[in-house]
């Protein structure tokens, strides 16, 4: 079964430092997505990507993020310059039609910024 | 503005009881989509059921079941016969085209003990 591959499972960054965390979504998916989990509370809309742009993008997504899609096949989320709340685990997930599909997550990346 | 409430935070069943968790959605969208989410403890986000406003019947899937009333705007979970394994947070979630993303509730966590 087609899965969303996202690396690195767990990575640690000191505040400040900018982090790039990867996400190569299903093939034929056009809608991708990021959402957070903030340890043991709900999950977080941040940003969709369809048709090479953002459509849209929560109040928590601001100017310290940035997603792209560089080749067309990896979508990432950058964090400019962590802060110690973004400490969370990130999930991308894809969908080919939300609506009828829902979306497929991957697995996630803890990223712990201390 | 989407949003979904699971009131029940903590539910602790004995192996072989059914449990039914509850969600109650708000939108002012008349074409939606209503989702439950799994995640195990290994953290994952696994899709298990979904539903669309227009068909309000209810099913049942194996050991899940689940019941949709657009009157109440609710979206319940039954699982029967509940397995140490089905032991994990279960989140319900809605999808509405205006809004392009998936918002999910808080979150329910399901201990299944022996």
């Amino acid at each position: 079964e087609p899965e969303v591959t996202q690396t690195p499972s767990h990575q640690v960054t000191q505040m400040g430092q900018e982090v790039i965390l990867r996400c190569v979504p299903i093939s034929n998916h056009l809608y991708f997505y990021w959402y957070r989990q903030i340890l043991g509370q709900k999950v977080e809309f941040l940003v969709s990507f369809y048709n090479n742009e953002i459509s849209e993008k929560s109040e928590i997504f601001d100017d310290q993020f940035s997603v792209e899609r560089p080749d067309g096949s990896n979508f990432t989320l950058k964090i400019r310059s962590t802060k110690l709340e973004d400490s969370a685990m990130y999930f991308c997930a894809s969908s080919e039609a939300p609506q009828y599909y829902g979306y497929t997550f991957g697995s996630g990346t803890r990223l712990t910024v201390v | 503005a989407q949003k979904v409430t699971q009131a029940q935070t903590e539910i602790s069943v004995v192996e072989k009881e059914d449990v039914t968790l509850d969600c109650v959605y708000e939108t002012r969208d008349t074409t939606y989509y209503l989702f439950w989410y799994k995640q195990p403890p290994s953290g994952e986000l696994v899709f298990l059921i979904r539903r669309n406003s227009f068909d309000e019947q209810n099913e049942i899937s194996g050991r899940y079941s689940w019941n949709f009333q657009k009157s109440t705007s609710s979206f319940n979970f039954t699982i029967t016969a509940s397995q140490v394994v089905d032991s994990a947070v279960y989140f319900c979630a809605l999808f509405t085209g205006g809004g392009n993303k998936l918002t999910f509730g808080t979150g329910t966590q399901l201990k299944v003990e022996l």
